[in-house]
Order: structure tokens, then C-alpha cells, then sequence
């Protein structure tokens, strides 16, 4: 597609319930990037696929956190047991990667607002 | 303490006006660094990247300087416009062996006023 699609846009969960946040990002793009944004505040690393190896997932808060990109394209993001906390707005990002030490553009979707009641 | 600290972290002008939006950083080494605007409920759209050996990027009424030496950077808006008010986020990438991650300052939210 044209740019990097995330759905839902918005999610209501209550404490407990498990949910999954999809990505589709821009075709051919090798890298996939998965940010939490609490309200106020920049987005902070979560996890990060090539392809569809998950090479960094140092970022997950918790074992609740569960991310896959199993063709390399389509990312899900999955949160279970869901707690208040966990309330933010999710963005995916994708880029093209890394070649000769050039890190290229990143492209990043609307988000999904997850909130927890 | 964070590794990207922007300041001031809101700031209201006029319609017209320019403004100037800070950032400091730690992180060291990097190999680029990013000003993304981003507005109420959408992602963050790139406006600049700059490796850490340019000193300057411009793009429309938006101009980035980098200074590597003391790991300061800023983002000149020219002429501020109504469509101007948003968060910009000053972002930095560091070089790490087979990473790509980028950190995030906690953003500026600008709002102008007509």
C-alpha cells in the first residue's frame, strides 16, 4: 500500500481481556518497528523484525507482550491479560532498512489507542 | 535521565511568527539524527535527517542545525502557519551492532494561534 496501515484505530479492553493490533506495512520494506506512546510523551522502543526474524525485543515490558511477523510483512502486536498501564497509543513503523551504514526513512502509521478500563 | 531532552516542552505563538525548538542528546555514537512533526492522533511524518557531519538541513520553512560537538540540535520554524501546531520530536539513531532503534525525545507541542 501506499503507507503503513495499523488497525484498529481505536481499542477499548477491560482489565483482563487479551488483544491483538495489526500493522501492515509499506510493500518490500524489510524493517518493521513496533512503538508504545503513553499520553505527553515520545514513543519509546518496543520490538523490532527483519524480515521476519524478530531481532530485538529488549523493549517488551512485559512476557503480556507478544509480537509476530511470521511472513515478514504483516506484524501482529498482542497483548494479554491486559492492564490499565497498558493504555497508550501503539505505533508501527516501517523502513526499507540499513544498507552500506545508512539507516533509510522510516515511515510510521496513525497508531492504534489502546485503552484499558 | 533521558538520552534526548527537548525543550521547552510546550510553546504558543502567533500566526506569522518563527520559533525555535531545542534539543539535547547523549547519545553517542549516531549516525543520523530526525526531526519528525507529529500531529493529534497520527504518526510521526519526517521533516529532517541529518547525518552526525551536516550541520544543517532544510526543508520548506523548517531548518534543522546539528552541532556533534556539543550534542545540541534545533528546528527553526520560519513564518509559522496554523497547520504549524503539533509535537515535533527530536530522534536520534544510534549506532549498535545489527540494531536499529531509534530513541525519542519527548516532544515540543507548539501550538500557534491565529
Amino acid at each position: 500500500g501506499a503507507g503503513v496501515s495499523q488497525s484498529p484505530r481505536y481499542k477499548v479492553a477491560k482489565r483482563g481481556q487479551d488483544v491483538a493490533l495489526r500493522c501492515d506495512p509499506i510493500s518490500g520494506h524489510v524493517s518493521l518497528f513496533w512503538y508504545q506512546q503513553a499520553l505527553g510523551q515520545g514513543p519509546e522502543f518496543l520490538t523490532y523484525f527483519q524480515n521476519e526474524a524478530q531481532l530485538d525485543k529488549s523493549g517488551l515490558p512485559s512476557d503480556r507482550f507478544f509480537a509476530e511477523r511470521p511472513e515478514g510483512s504483516v506484524s501482529t502486536l498482542k497483548i494479554q491479560r491486559t492492564q490499565q498501564e497498558d493504555s497508550a497509543v501503539y505505533l508501527c513503523a516501517s523502513s526499507l532498512g540499513v544498507r552500506g551504514g545508512t539507516n533509510y526513512g522510516y515511515t510510521f502509521g496513525s497508531g492504534t489507542r489502546l485503552t484499558v478500563v | 535521565k533521558n538520552q534526548v531532552e527537548q525543550s521547552p516542552q510546550s510553546l504558543i505563538i502567533l500566526e506569522g511568527k518563527n520559533c525555535t525548538l531545542q534539543c539535547n542528546y547523549t547519545v553517542s555514537p549516531f549516525s543520523n539524527l530526525r526531526w519528525y512533526k507529529q500531529d493529534t492522533g497520527r504518526g510521526p511524518v519526517s521533516l529532517t535527517i541529518m547525518t552526525f557531519s551536516e550541520n544543517t538541513k532544510s526543508n520548506g520553512r523548517y531548518t534543522a542545525t546539528l552541532d556533534a560537538d556539543t550534542k545540541q540540535s534545533s528546528l527553526h520554524i520560519t513564518a509559522s502557519q496554523l497547520s504549524d501546531s503539533a509535537s515535533y520530536i527530536c530522534v536520534v539513531s544510534p549506532i549498535i551492532q545489527g540494531a536499529q532503534k531509534l530513541v525519542f525525545g519527548q516532544g515540543t507541542r507548539l501550538t500557534i494561534n491565529p
